[in-house]
């Protein structure tokens, strides 16, 4: 199957920092990438479909302002969390076609 | 709206055994659903797809079983082995990616 890598696969910031998180189709090019994101013990949740030279789309009750989706290249979508808290600390993980990265744990002190 | 939904949310298994993990969808447009495994702190791996001009699909040890009338999916896996524990998603395809609840599968040897 496809290959999508996701980079960092963890990171710890502090709050009020940002950080970026990589999403790259590895063996094809993906005009479109999805970002999810998953709590502990739940399902994965749809936050924004990242279209390439475009804007993306963001679910309903999910921040735009606070969760960048920038999808330049044909291989590579990023999500930067902004001003992260506490709250935001979550396993993201993207996909594209039907294929997912391997996920990042995000944890904000 | 639309969603998609598991009946059991935990199934034990003895090693050996088959598991039939179910799942129900509330789209009657619905057409295209995937299985995935999702393995503790990984992102979702890809079992098995099925469309709707089809009512089951087998793969290597797994076969999934769609039941059109009833809008409900299952996933049979034979002879269960320990690697098979993990969560088991299945997913709306049709359009976005939706993924419903999710059941543990946890394999007692």
């Amino acid at each position: 199957g496809a290959v999508v890598s996701q980079h960092p696969s963890w990171v710890i910031c502090k709050s009020g920092t940002s950080v970026k998180i990589e999403c790259r189709s590895l063996d094809f090019q993906a005009t479109t990438m999805f970002w999810y994101r998953q709590f502990p013990k739940q399902s994965l949740m749809l936050m924004a479909t990242s279209n390439e030279g475009s804007k993306a789309t963001y679910e309903q009750g999910v921040e735009k302002d606070k969760f960048l989706i920038n999808h330049a290249s044909l291989t590579l979508s990023t999500l930067t969390v902004t001003s992260a808290h506490p709250e935001d600390s979550s396993f993201y993980i993207c996909s594209s076609r039907a294929f997912f990265g391997q996920g990042t744990r995000l944890t904000v002190v | 709206g639309e969603s998609v939904g598991l009946h059991l949310p935990t199934l034990s298994v003895q090693e050996g055994d088959n598991s039939i993990i179910n799942c129900a969808y509330s789209n009657s447009a619905s057409d295209y659903f995937i299985w995935y495994k999702q393995e503790s702190g990984k992102g979702p791996q890809f079992i098995i797809d099925i469309r709707s001009n089809m009512d089951k699909r087998q793969g290597q040890r797994v076969t999934v079983l769609l039941n059109k009338t009833v809008k409900h999916l299952s996933l049979q896996i034979a002879a269960t082995q320990p690697g098979d524990s993990a969560v088991y998603f299945c997913a709306d395809v049709t359009n976005k990616l939706i993924f419903g609840t999710g059941t543990l599968l946890a394999v007692q040897p």
